[in-house]
């Protein structure tokens, strides 16, 4: 199993303005998933993040909005850009092991 | 591309059986795994099928047919606790990703 951390749990954004989500994991990892859930929805994956490589995108998401960094083995970010409220959904980070995903407690946002 | 089926809304009974089934469509298939989400919080793993048959943790059974691109989730004796949210997911096996079904949401009433 892992335990992952994710930073902010919540907040509350304004149109147009950025926010930058951290991931912490407790161990090192090759992947990194970032997906998305909006309100009553499912989970969709917005990207992969590989150390060392850049990030691979879904279709539908481009980097220009979600830029990811991914420094080390046990850390990422993800930042939602330029935000509306069409962007108000929870973020969550994962990793995966033999055939699971683990998450993290996910990122609430609500842009205003 | 991938897609999942899913119920969108179950409804059963304190210590009742419920079946939720899932089907896919995917290239790549490696493995189709379980997840429970109570409103609020993170999804948590339940089971993890890569081959054809029954998985038994407890209450919770998993089954596969990859011949038939189905499976299912099984809870046994419900409690008000499993009311809840369910995902299916299948992972790719050509580049290790999961993606997940539209959900089942299971309300357990006394």
């Amino acid at each position: 199993s892992a335990v992952i951390s994710q930073k902010p749990s919540r907040d509350i954004c304004q149109r147009g303005t950025s926010l930058t989500i951290q991931c912490q994991v407790d161990s090192q990892v090759t992947m990194m998933f970032w997906y998305r859930q909006q309100p009553g929805q499912s989970l969709t994956l917005i990207a992969t993040a590989n150390q060392g490589s850049e990030a691979t995108y879904e279709s539908g998401f481009v980097i220009d909005k979600f830029p990811i960094s991914r420094p080390n083995l046990t850390f990422s970010t993800l930042t939602v850009s330029n935000m509306s409220p069409e962007d108000s959904s929870i973020y969550l980070c994962s990793v995966s092991g033999t055939g699971e995903l683990f998450f993290g407690e996910g990122s609430r946002l609500t842009v205003l | 591309g991938q897609s999942l089926e899913q119920p969108s809304e179950v409804t059963a009974v304190e210590g009742a059986i419920v079946q939720i089934n899932c089907t896919y469509q995917t290239s790549g298939f490696y493995g189709l795994s379980w997840y429970q989400q109570h409103d609020g919080g993170a999804p948590t793993f339940l089971s993890y099928n890569a081959l054809d048959g029954l998985e038994e943790t407890g209450r919770f059974s998993s089954f596969l047919s990859r011949s038939d691109s189905y499976g299912y989730l099984l809870l046994q004796e419900l409690q008000m606790k499993d009311s809840a949210s369910y995902f299916c997911a299948v992972r790719d096996g050509n580049f290790n990703k999961f993606y997940f079904g539209s959900g089942t949401k299971l309300n357990v009433k006394p």
